[in-house]
Order: C-alpha cells, then sequence, then structure tokens
C-alpha cells in the first residue's frame, strides 16, 4: 500500500515563530487532506488539497503532486497551534491513509 | 465541528463485556467511515460504508461488527474485546467516496480491562 511520511516528528517553537511540516507520499493520490487533532482528540479539517495551493490565515498548504509532497506552513505560531498535525492521502480506495503525525509544541 | 456526533466519549469494558460506539452525522452525507488510533501508531481504516452498504473491511478481527441502518448513523458492536483493541475510535463521513473531503468526529476513547 501507500506510504505517507511525515517531517519532523516533533517540532518546538516559540510563539511567533514559523514553521513548515512536510508529508511525502509513495504514489499518486486524488486526495490529500491535512488535520489538526487537538489535546482531546478531536481531528479538525485544515486543507483538502490534492494539489496545487491554498490559504486559511495564518495556515497555507501546498501540494506538488507530480513530486509526491505536500507542506503546511503555519506563520506567527500560537499556543493555540500546538497538537499533532496529520497528512492523509486516499489513492482511489475511497478511504484516507494518514501519516504518522507531527507533534507541535507551542512554548509562549 | 459538531457534524459528527460520537457516544460515548469515554468508555471502559471487561474483555467478556457487549458495548456499542454510535455514530451520527448531520451533514446530510452518503459516505462513513470507523478508524482506530491506537497509541503511537497512524490512524487506520477499519470500515466504510456507502449508501449504507459496506465497501471496505480492512481485515478487522469480528469481534467488532459495524452496523449502517442508514446513512446518517454508524454503530461499532464490541465484544469479547482484548486489552490491546483499547484504542481511540474515530467515526467520519463524506458526500462521497473518493475525491471527497472526510469530515471527523471527536472519537470513543475505549479502555479495555
Amino acid at each position: 500500500g501507500i506510504q505517507v511520511e511525515q517531517s519532523p516528528p516533533d517540532l518546538i517553537l516559540q510563539e511567533g515563530a514559523n514553521s513548515t511540516l512536510r508529508c511525502n507520499f509513495s504514489d499518486s493520490v486524488n486526495n490529500l487532506q491535512w488535520f489538526h487533532q487537538n489535546p482531546w482528540g478531536q481531528l479538525i479539517n485544515l486543507f483538502y488539497i490534492p494539489s496545487g495551493t491554498k490559504q486559511n490565515g495564518r495556515l497555507s498548504a501546498t501540494t506538488v503532486a507530480t513530486e509526491r509532497y505536500s507542506l503546511l506552513y503555519i506563520s506567527s505560531s500560537q499556543t493555540t497551534d500546538s497538537g499533532v498535525y496529520f497528512c492523509a492521502v486516499d489513492t482511489g480506495r475511497r478511504a484516507l491513509t494518514f501519516g504518522s503525525g507531527t507533534r507541535l509544541q507551542v512554548q509562549p | 465541528e459538531t457534524g459528527v456526533t460520537q457516544t460515548p466519549r469515554h468508555l471502559v469494558m471487561g474483555m467478556t463485556n457487549k458495548k456499542s460506539l454510535k455514530c451520527e452525522q448531520h451533514l446530510g452525507h452518503n459516505a462513513m467511515y470507523w478508524y482506530k488510533q491506537s497509541a503511537k501508531k497512524p490512524l487506520e481504516l477499519m470500515f466504510v460504508y456507502n449508501f449504507k452498504e459496506q465497501t471496505e473491511n480492512n481485515s478487522v478481527p469480528s469481534r467488532f461488527s459495524p452496523e449502517c441502518p442508514n446513512s446518517s448513523h454508524l454503530f461499532l458492536h464490541l465484544h469479547t474485546l482484548q486489552p490491546e483493541d483499547s484504542a481511540l475510535y474515530l467515526c467520519a463521513s463524506s458526500p462521497g467516496l473518493g475525491f471527497e473531503t472526510q469530515y471527523f468526529g471527536p472519537g470513543t476513547r475505549l479502555l479495555v480491562l
């Protein structure tokens, strides 16, 4: 099956810093989503982005499908950004395969 | 997000108990999913339903039995579970299969003693 690798596995930032999270995948995909999992376990949709670039406030994402990677940018980070960020892809199985996540801690 | 709800939020059960997890989506979607998130493992798909019909069973042990009576409700019936089944069980829905954004419920945190 498809492999989804996320980096870095852990990231500690000071409030106000910027960061880039990366997701590499091993096969062509027709669906790619970024999620933020809060400390209570809720997965919150950030982006549906099988290709191209999207922005939502301080967050933006870019997927280069031909090179099989996606990037999530977080600018001016806040303590509420802490949690685990997951990349998930669908290759046509019609269900998502998740990466192992990046655990982000933003310190005040 | 309150479009997908799950009950109970927490559950403790013995290995001989029978319990059920419930998921309800209020988004008018046609596809529903069960995922399992164990400690130190990526989220993994368990089941997929589309228009009430099961379209995917990801080699899940028979002690987990899903039920989808309509497009808005999804159940996961549990019986004779093992301690290693302790995990966060997440339900999701999407408008259809494939090229669609999936929306997740808050999860049921299960502990099997």
